[in-house]
């Protein structure tokens, strides 16, 4: 059975753009999660959705938004970035979400860089 | 605020020695833990996990003990073996989270063969 894949693996973006990272997670999995991971520190959570409605989010600011879609799958968005949005951004599926305590499986992560 | 805490950076071992990798955490309300592995330009890799009903959980080489009265966590690999060599994260979620994950900052093994 296939992973947690996400899309791009790289992408680089120069300050004020907006972008857009996508996720799929392993099949049978309602739940998806976003984390923003900088260089020596761990993944920070920035969002939670479970059954296409958000369940949590983060203490990251109105420019980062997502959605989930009918299959599962979802997406990020960060609008107006910042040189300090360059990061590396991991999407992990689960069964249960916010239903219950689950062992969440990462993606492969996606390496934004703002120049 | 950080409520998961990794306080070693990096640790080395002997191939075939133990390799004691040590968390600990604030949220009393936490009741899931887990450990991740890993390696370079790749996501993290479930390892392991415990709930707050035991202290201890067994998986080959890997072991995780769970102290709930002093909110301390530690990952055992015995014995040791250079394929090992990553950063391991420890994390902390729970129903009065969310299911949330907190982790830690990560502590970098190196397996010395």
């Amino acid at each position: 059975d296939a992973g947690v894949t996400q899309s791009p693996t790289h992408l680089i973006k120069t300050r004020g753009q907006q972008v857009t990272l996508r996720c799929s997670p392993i099949s049978g999995h309602k739940s998806v999660s976003w984390y923003q991971q900088v260089l020596g520190q761990g993944p920070q959570f920035i969002f939670q959705y479970y059954e296409k409605e958000e369940r949590g989010r983060g203490n990251f600011p109105d420019r980062f938004s997502a959605r989930q879609f009918p299959n599962y799958s979802s997406e990020l968005n960060v609008n107006a970035l910042l040189l300090g949005d360059s990061a590396l951004y991991l999407c992990a599926s689960s069964s249960r979400g916010a239903q219950g305590t689950d062992t969440q499986y990462f993606g492969p992560g996606t390496r934004l860089t703002v120049l | 605020d950080q409520q998961v805490k990794q306080n070693s950076p990096s640790l080395s071992v002997q191939e075939g020695r133990i390799s004691i990798l040590n968390c600990d955490y604030t949220n009393s309300m936490f009741d899931y833990f887990l450990w991740y592995k890993k390696y370079p330009a790749e996501g993290p890799t479930f390892l392991i996990s415990i709930s707050s009903i035991k202290d201890k959980n067994e998986d080959g080489r890997f072991t995780v003990f769970l102290n709930k009265s002093a909110k301390h966590l530690s990952l055992h690999i015995v014995p040791s073996q250079p394929g090992d060599s990553a950063v391991y994260f420890c994390a902390a979620t729970g129903r009065a989270s969310g299911n949330q994950f907190y982790f830690g900052t990560g502590t970098s093994l190196t397996v010395i063969p």
